[in-house]
């Protein structure tokens, strides 16, 4: 799998934009990536992925670079809510396709 | 609610007790997934069935006991278990097993092994 760095922990004020960063510089052309997040002892959360272009659902926006090598999670008007540890994984492409969390990234959103 | 659904969500049990903890999906998924997330660890995959039929088993050790009745019920039932198997226990659905199929967990079963 390619492994994923995130920084551990981030502040972002409430009603403005979270922007999550991930480095996934050994990443291959077939691999997706995947964001979930996961609110203390709750089963982690889907949010969004994407493979070369860049994704936007109702949570959130994804934007891989041109290289590949790195994405940003963007949440454009944080919540209290969206205090969470957010996770960003890249699934790899060999057998049944297990989810493989990191250490991701501690988000703490502030009044 | 991400349409998959796990009891109990907190269990106690000692060492010499049998239980079963029962994931259910509403999603019309054919595949399913166990995880165990322990305090300070990676998540680990522990089984995967697909279409009712169990296609991985993580080395997991003979105290778990995977139960797969049809593509919407997944059991996991447990015995003798020791104090080092007390954590999350995660359920998982997809709509295959593929590599971009989405995953979507439930709530977790918090067990303590005492």
């Amino acid at each position: 799998d390619a492994k994923t760095t995130q920084p551990p922990s981030m502040d972002c004020a409430e009603g403005r934009a979270a922007n999550l960063p991930c480095n996934h510089s050994t990443i291959s052309g077939n691999e997706y990536v995947y964001w979930y997040r996961q609110i203390h002892s709750q089963g982690p959360q889907y949010i969004i992925h994407g493979l070369k272009n860049n994704e936007t659902n109702e949570m959130a926006s994804l934007i891989i670079t041109e290289d590949r090598k790195s994405s940003t999670l963007i949440l454009p008007h944080a919540t209290l809510r969206d205090t969470a540890v957010y996770y960003c994984i890249v699934r790899d492409t060999g057998g049944y396709q297990k989810v493989t969390f990191g250490t991701g990234t501690k988000l703490q959103v502030i009044p | 609610e991400t349409g998959v659904t796990q009891t109990p969500r907190h269990l106690v049990m000692g060492m010499t007790n049998k239980k079963s903890l029962k994931c259910e999906q509403h999603l019309g998924h054919n595949a399913m997934y166990w995880y165990k997330q322990s305090a300070k660890k990676p998540l680990e995959l522990m089984f995967v069935y697909n279409f009712k039929e169990q296609t991985e088993n993580n080395s997991v050790p003979s105290r778990f006991s995977p139960e797969c009745p049809n593509s919407s019920h997944l059991f996991l039932h447990l015995h003798t278990l020791q104090p080092e198997d007390s954590a999350l226990y995660l359920c998982a659905s997809s709509q295959d097993p593929g590599p971009t199929d989405t995953q979507y967990f439930g709530p977790g079963t918090r067990l303590t092994v005492l």
